[in-house]
């Protein structure tokens, strides 16, 4: 069966280091895949998509890479802040160009000054 | 642009009631998400609609949720009636699907649903 899985539910890291956020899936061969940012009480955010024919994207302090052998993604930011502490969520397409995303759990990242 | 726009934000109700949850879609957005998170299962597509046009329905736990779209501004998702199993934060998204699914989809704020 097809399946998401974000490597852990709870990341520490400590203020100016970088936090690596891993995506794997099962039984999928996606067309891309998006991150979204989750805070407390709020609707997810979309932050970056990344197109199966692409090996990596970047946007300010994020970077996103897409292996299809390994079916992995892996989402890192670079000099952390506080600020940054949230759950990020990977997202895959399921369907063709009018399709639905099919969310991971997501990781909570807390980043400690 | 306010968004999208979710209401009630928080509904507290008593088992067997009805629910009823509503959702205004991003002006020039033809695509319309329900999901369903909670922490156990995390976010879930309960149905989507393209050009107020169920596509799929597969994500609805059982018959007694049920989603109409009578217009491109405006959507309801509805339990009828509710049990406990059913608390968890409902959330409606749209998109725009002016270049295809790969556009970003846009959240709004959540219902909170509480059914004792």
């Amino acid at each position: 069966s097809q399946k998401i899985e974000q490597n852990s539910e709870a990341l520490n890291i400590q203020e100016g280091k970088t936090a690596t956020l891993t995506c794997n899936y099962t039984n999928y061969s996606p067309a891309y895949l998006q991150w979204y940012r989750q805070d407390p009480g709020r609707g997810p955010v979309f932050l970056l998509l990344i197109r199966e024919n692409e090996k990596e994207k970047r946007k300010e302090r994020l970077k996103v890479t897409f292996d299809t052998t390994l079916k992995q993604s892996l989402f890192h930011i670079t000099a952390s802040q506080p600020a940054d502490s949230a759950t990020y969520l990977c997202a895959l397409l399921n369907g063709g160009s009018q399709g639905n995303l099919i969310f991971g759990k997501g990781t909570k990242l807390s980043v400690k000054p | 642009d306010a968004g999208v726009i979710q209401s009630p934000r928080h509904e507290v109700t008593e088992m067997g009631q009805e629910v009823t949850l509503r959702c205004k879609p991003i002006s020039g957005h033809n695509s319309l998400f329900w999901y369903r998170q909670t922490m156990m299962r995390g976010l879930e597509l309960l149905i989507y609609f393209n050009n107020n046009v169920p596509i799929d329905d597969s994500g609805m736990p059982e018959d007694r949720f049920s989603a109409k779209m009578p217009n491109a501004s405006f959507s309801t998702l509805k339990i009828q009636p509710s049990e406990p199993r059913d608390s968890a934060v409902y959330f409606c998204a749209s998109r725009s699907v002016a270049g295809g699914s790969y556009n970003e989809q846009f959240f709004g704020p959540g219902t909170r649903l509480t059914v004792l």
